[in-house]
């Protein structure tokens, strides 16, 4: 079946520094990749998707591209800011029985300090 | 923000009670979904639903039940709770007119079972 795995954290970062979360993916057929951003005491909403290889997903500043080859869907954000604190969600949406159920990570929690 | 609301947003229950945990949607969405979360396992997929009467089992299916009598509500039922059931309910709809379609999220019903 389709799985999602992604790098375990807690990621600890000072302000201004670099992040890479990776990602990797297995599925049948061409799924959709999807980025999620889950804060504090809230559901998950979306951050970022990207529907076809080589596509890349943006917003706030995050980036994500859809490798087919590597199967991998890799989060970054150049300059990350202490309100980027949170749990980071990768997604995959495939068909399965007529339905495209999305699949999630386990995910990898962020935490940003001044 | 899509319209989800979850209830209760809190419960605390005795192991062997019945719990249902209420989903509605002003959305009309054709697909709901219930998600377990729970640390180091991410969301895992608890049943979903693509239509009126219409449901499904997810991967963590064991224990609960669903009904869906009427497009806006999705209800999931743990006919006899068990401690193991403790953990954070999540909501999620969407169109599911493609995989590249987002799920939206309910804010969450943390459950507890002592």
């Amino acid at each position: 079946g389709d799985s999602v795995t992604q790098m375990e954290g807690p990621v600890t970062l000072s302000e201004e520094a670099f992040l890479t979360i990776n990602c990797t993916y297995t599925a049948t057929g061409y799924p959709s990749l999807f980025w999620y951003v889950q804060y504090p005491g809230e559901g998950l909403q979306l951050l970022l998707k990207a529907t076809k290889a080589d596509d890349k997903g943006s917003n706030k500043g995050f980036e994500a591209t859809y490798r087919k080859e590597t199967t991998s869907f890799h989060l970054e954000k150049g300059s990350v800011q202490v309100s980027d604190s949170a749990v980071y969600f990768c997604a995959l949406s495939s068909p399965n029985k007529g339905s495209y159920i999305p699949t999630f990570g386990r995910g990898t929690s962020l935490i940003v300090h001044p | 923000d899509a319209g989800i609301t979850q209830s209760p947003r809190h419960k605390v229950t005795e192991t062997g009670t019945p719990v249902t945990l209420r989903c509605h949607q002003t959305e009309n969405h054709r697909y709901m979904y219930w998600y377990r979360q729970d640390p180091g396992h991410g969301l895992r997929l608890i049943h979903y639903s693509y239509g009126v009467k219409d449901t499904d089992k997810g991967e963590v299916s064991d224990g609960y039940s669903v009904s869906r009598s009427k497009t806006e509500d999705f209800l999931l039922t743990l006919e006899s709770a068990t401690s193991s059931q403790t953990s954070v309910y999540f909501c999620a709809i969407s169109e599911s007119k493609g995989s590249g379609t987002e799920a939206f999220f309910g804010q969450g019903t943390r459950l507890t079972v002592v």
